[in-house]
Parts: structure tokens; C-alpha cells; sequence
């Protein structure tokens, strides 16, 4: 069982957008930042977004990032069949003393 | 360019011990940031084991503390990890990554900028 919760899929079409949600909890997304990677399956996780909304050099502004209270939100639009991957969440969470990650998503670009 | 590359046996006997580096090249580990493990079994999610700064104590998982121990060798400009009485369940992709720390008013560590390719542990006897 995971700290964070994530849907273990999603779907959309091509060109279309997409949300993936995090859910956590006061002590973890409730207080502190967000990050996000992306993972193509026989790949390394790929840093997407950090700091809840921040994209580092060379991500497209498709990948954006949201939090609300105790939950954190991915979306992606204009999706492309490149997009087809395992999402995570992560985050600090202060009760645990501990980086926590959700237990993945997995995009489906139909 | 900052690189890390993880290297260590592939295959490790139950009850023993992992032991795993993390070569880290393009980049002094002592120019102020933190170093972590993570593993991912097969199919799973992501998983942190620890992370350590250049010379401070290095922070663990709770759950994996009391088999863990995570070193940095600034000469070698190198980090390691060693992990005791493997089981099945250590069987994953073991990954070393450069990790930010959040400064706030209570500091604490978030994400992690560069990975290594990760290196496949399978306990087995």
C-alpha cells in the first residue's frame, strides 16, 4: 500500500487532455511540495514537474502540475502517443520522516 | 552533464548482504546536494531507501533502517549502499539519483533531478 494514491490507469485520445490525480494527506501533499516523473516502461524515471507546478529545462508547458489541500494534480494536454508511460507522484512526508511515492499510473493514449 | 552509474552484483543470496556504488561523474556529490537510493520491484512504484548529504547523517527509510547503510566517499566522488538480510521482496531496479533539499522553515528532502540507468538486484538462492 502506497502513501500517496494514484488510479492505476487512465485513457484519452490523441490531442485530448488528461488529469492524474494524488491523494495524500496533511502530514505529506497537505504541507509540502510535489514532484512528478514519468516513466516509459524499460526506462528511468524522468523528473516532470517539482516544487507542485515547476517543469525543468526541456519539458513542454503540455505537463502541468496543481495542488489542492491534501491532493495534487498531472495534467497533460495534447496528448501524444509518446505520453504512454507510468506516472508518480512524490512527495516529503513530515510524520513519516520519509520521501513517499504513489503507486503509479499508468497512460493509455488510444 | 551530470551522470551516475550504479554497478554491484546482480544476483545475491537470501540472507546476505547488497552492497551497490553509485559513480557519479560531471559533478562534485560535495557541491551541496543530497544523494539518494530508490528501488523498484518488478511492476511496482518507486521506492526510496535513503539519501545522504556530503558529509552529514544520512537520512533513511523507516521501514528499510535497520538493514541499511548508505556512505559517501568525496575522493571517489562516489556513494554506497549497503542493504542486509535480503529476502525475495528486495528483488527490484535499484536506482541512485541527486536529490534536492526544500528549504523552509523545516527543511526537508524532495526531488530527485538525475538518475543513474539502475542496476537489477535479484535475491535467489
Amino acid at each position: 500500500q502506497s502513501v500517496l494514491t494514484q488510479p492505476p490507469s487512465v485513457s484519452a485520445a490523441p490531442g485530448q487532455k488528461v488529469s492524474i490525480p494524488c491523494s495524500g494527506s496533511s502530514s505529506n501533499i497537505g504541507d509540502n511540495s510535489v514532484s512528478w516523473y514519468q516513466q516509459i516502461p524499460g526506462t528511468v524515471p524522468k523528473l516532470l514537474i517539482y516544487d507542485i507546478t515547476k517543469r525543468p529545462s526541456g519539458i513542454p508547458d503540455r505537463f502541468s502540475g496543481s495542488k489542492s489541500g491534501t491532493s495534487a494534480t498531472l495534467d497533460i494536454t495534447g496528448l501524444q502517443t509518446g505520453d504512454e508511460a507510468d506516472y508518480y507522484c512524490g512527495t516529503w512526508d513530515s510524520g513519516l520522516s520519509a520521501v513517499v511515492f504513489g503507486g503509479g499510473t499508468k497512460l493509455t493514449v488510444l | 552533464q551530470v551522470q551516475l552509474q550504479e554497478s554491484g552484483p546482480g544476483l545475491v543470496k537470501p540472507s546476505g548482504t547488497l552492497s551497490l556504488t553509485c559513480a557519479v561523474s560531471g559533478f562534485s556529490i560535495s557541491s551541496g546536494y543530497y544523494w539518494g537510493w530508490i528501488r523498484q520491484p518488478p511492476g511496482k512504484g518507486p521506492e526510496w531507501i535513503g539519501s545522504i548529504y556530503q558529509s552529514g547523517s544520512p537520512y533513511y527509510n523507516p521501514s528499510l533502517k535497520s538493514r541499511v547503510i548508505i556512505s559517501v566517499d568525496t575522493s571517489k566522488n562516489q556513494i554506497s549502499l549497503k542493504l542486509n538480510s535480503l529476502t525475495a521482496a528486495d528483488t527490484a531496479m535499484y536506482y541512485c539519483a541527486r536529490q534536492r533539499l526544500k528549504v523552509a522553515a523545516n527543511p526537508y528532502l524532495y526531488y530527485f533531478d538525475y538518475w543513474g540507468q539502475g542496476t537489477l538486484v535479484t535475491v535467489s538462492s
